[in-house]
């Protein structure tokens, strides 16, 4: 049975950096793209990027707001990709979600979803 | 790029059916068969629920489905139950690893 395990909730202080992690179970990990998606308090849904978790750097993409500031990396040992955000600022509060491809090596759907792990940015 | 544009919210009665439209443009919604449509209670993490326009994962009632027209897609919720109140948003592919949201539909069962 296919699982997303996110890490737990963070709170963070403005111009800090944040690592939330996201762990994969039932399935082959590396041949499943996963997808970021934030959303802030009372907000939509907002795509971040995605990481097919082969390592082929060529299948790293980061939506074009949040580029420099994001990083998607993966260990395939645990079967675990990473989301790091830096320069963080209140409107960077939100549950960010993992999420897993539909099909091997397909990159257009979010099939199966992470828990979410909320981050809060305060002073 | 910009969201996807989806009514704020739309209403109907047990046993209706409801309509929510997803307006796009010719570079995401109106160039790509890859459509999707996610399903949000509240606090909870979003469920896939149509993809590929029309299509149902396996697991989804047949009171959900999909079309598309140009550069605005819809969701149809036939048949309406207390439980489809949530909120819906709509998701396109927009060329070279692209994706854009809609702005969500709030769901209300009268």
């Amino acid at each position: 049975q296919v699982r997303l395990e996110q890490s737990g909730a963070e709170v963070k202080r403005p111009g800090a950096s944040v690592r939330v992690s996201c762990k994969a179970f039932g399935y082959v990990f590396t041949s499943y793209y996963i997808h970021w998606v934030r959303q802030a308090p009372g907000q939509g849904l907002e795509w971040l990027g995605l990481i097919h978790p082969s390592g082929d750097k060529m299948k790293t993409k980061y939506a074009q707001e949040f580029q420099g500031r994001v990083t998607l990396t993966r260990d395939t040992s645990t079967s675990t990709v990473y989301m790091d955000l830096s320069s963080l600022r209140s409107e960077d509060t939100a549950v960010y979600y993992c999420a897993r491809g539909l099909f091997e090596f397909s990159y257009v759907y979010l099939h199966s979803w992470g828990q979410g792990t909320l981050v809060t940015v305060s002073s | 790029q910009s969201a996807l544009t989806q009514p704020r919210s739309v209403s109907g009665s047990p046993g209706q059916s409801v309509t929510l439209s997803c307006t796009g443009t010719s570079s995401d919604v109106g160039a790509y068969e890859y459509v999707s449509w996610y399903q949000q209670h509240p606090g909870k993490a979003p469920k896939f629920i149509i993809y590929d326009v029309t299509k149902r994962p396996s697991g989804v009632p047949a009171r959900f489905s999909g079309s598309k027209s140009g550069n605005t897609a819809s969701l149809t919720i036939s048949g309406l139950q207390a439980e489809d109140e949530a909120d819906y948003y709509c998701f396109s592919y927009a060329g070279t690893y692209t994706y854009v949201f809609g702005t969500g539909t709030k769901v209300t069962v009268l």
